[in-house]
């Protein structure tokens, strides 16, 4: 495992339909994050994941929004009912507890278009 | 509310140029302050700091942290084509989240 993966890379869904997302962090990895990104800002923080725990939500997630990592592994996002607003980069990130060294590496982001 | 603010917004030099970086931020429980550089995809880390003073320095490329004045700057000498990016700030907060929040990011053009 050389690093976070994301998938799928791209998805184009029509308005009000549901699209799901995963990722699977670096395997030793015991936190992860879901962030998303449109043109011209920096990532917005959605969800942390510590092991199998949602330790926060966002405001920024609203309740068509769900996040799960159910063996405190790979971890899915799910948005219901999708809206324009909602094209953005989605960025997952992985970190490891402890150590003194807990930068966070990213995915490659799967970029939602929502027409 | 927590913020990160860097600038220049954006930047254009030419290669062989030395440019500084800019990132401020008001965070509450600060725990370290993250560099990514990020081309047309996901971002890559550059530095991590968490101590005031101490430079940290990878080839051309070194990043300073003041946590007395709250900031942080981006050092980039010999600027090459390949160093264009959007460079990334990040503040992380301590505690259970350990979230990052970032700034808009600094736009850097290098051309030849």
């Amino acid at each position: 495992d050389t690093g976070v993966s994301q998938d799928p890379r791209h998805k184009i869904t029509k308005r009000g339909q549901n699209v799901t997302f995963r990722c699977d962090p670096i395997s030793e990895h015991n936190r992860l994050y879901w962030y998303r990104q449109t043109l011209g800002q920096g990532p917005e923080f959605l969800t942390y994941f510590q092991n199998e725990a949602q330790l926060e939500k966002s405001r920024l997630l609203s309740d068509r929004f769900s996040a799960e990592r159910p063996k405190g592994s790979f971890s899915t996002l799910e948005i219901q009912r999708t809206e324009q607003g909602d094209s953005a980069m989605y960025l997952c990130a992985s970190s490891r507890d402890g150590g003194g060294s807990d930068e966070a590496f990213f995915g490659q982001g799967t970029r939602l278009t929502v027409v | 509310e927590d913020k990160v603010v860097q600038s220049p917004l954006s930047l254009v030099v030419h290669e062989g140029d030395t440019v500084t970086l800019n990132c401020s931020y008001e965070v509450t429980n600060f725990r370290s302050l993250l560099w990514y550089k990020q081309e047309k995809k996901a971002p890559t880390f550059l530095f991590m700091l968490t101590s005031s003073g101490i430079e940290k320095k990878s080839g051309r490329l070194s990043s300073i942290l003041d946590k007395k004045e709250l900031f942080s700057i981006l050092n980039i000498t010999a600027t090459q084509t390949g160093d264009s990016a959007v460079y990334l700030c990040g503040a992380k907060r301590g505690g259970a989240t350990n979230k990052l929040i970032f700034g808009t990011g600094t736009l850097l053009a290098v051309q030849p």
